[in-house]
């Protein structure tokens, strides 16, 4: 089975800062790479979806990139409302998916 | 709108079974993958397998499989996550969630709290 791998698994960074996560796979996935973000609480939501298209409502300043094994997921400006733990997710080898650790996102 | 709506939470004690349920409203259930995913206290999103209510394909994770068992009834629209004999280690946050086609989970179940505690 594919694994992900994702780093860093926690960070701080103030309002405004621009925040990176990447992800790698244990295989080369092509593009077939999501980001999810969850708040507490709730159910995880799409963000990213084919390693760099932004899902429809979700706020420009997200943003994915990469291809084959390695991954980028980049906060350009945070803000207080991105709060949350951030996951990749794979689906190179359908109906197989993988999660990664995920990413918790404070402010510092 | 399609819409994943869960069975509500649960507390059971070691060695009870257990079987949850996720209606799927909204859309064409025989046509769409389901998945489960469990998400322990405090801890990462897990894949643990998904159905396919068409014909009751179903594939599990190598660390789930043997452990829970996963169906699906087509005439009531619904997928459940079924254990025979609950651990403690067992209490988790459990999820459903449909991937589209192109195998992103759009949409997700509000998730059922299991408890497993003597």
């Amino acid at each position: 089975d594919i694994q992900m791998t994702q780093s860093p698994s926690s960070l701080s960074a103030s309002v405004g800062d621009r925040v990176t996560i990447t992800c790698q796979a244990s295989q080369d996935i092509s593009n077939y790479l999501n980001w999810y973000q969850q708040k507490p609480g709730k159910a995880p939501k799409l963000l990213i979806y084919d390693a760099s298209n932004l899902e429809t409502g979700v706020p420009s300043r997200f943003s994915g990139s990469g291809s084959g094994t390695d991954f980028t997921f980049t906060i350009s400006s945070l803000q207080p409302e991105d709060i949350a733990t951030y996951y990749c997710q794979q689906y190179d080898n359908l109906p197989r998916f993988t999660f990664g650790p995920g990413t918790k996102v404070d402010i510092k | 709108e399609v819409q994943l709506v869960q069975s509500g939470a649960e507390v059971k004690k070691p060695g009870e079974s257990l079987k949850i349920s996720c209606k799927g409203s909204g859309y064409s259930f025989t046509s769409y993958w389901i998945g489960w995913v469990r998400q322990m206290p405090g801890k990462g999103l897990e894949w643990m397998g998904i159905i396919y209510p068409g014909d009751s394909d179903t594939r599990y994770s190598p660390s789930f499989q043997g452990q829970v068992t996963i169906s699906a009834d087509k005439s009531i629209s619904t997928a459940y996550l079924q254990w025979s004999s609950l651990k403690a280690s067992d209490t988790a946050m459990y999820y459903c969630a449909r991937p589209s086609v192109a195998g992103t989970f759009d949409y997700w179940g509000q998730g059922t709290l299991v408890t497993v505690s003597s």
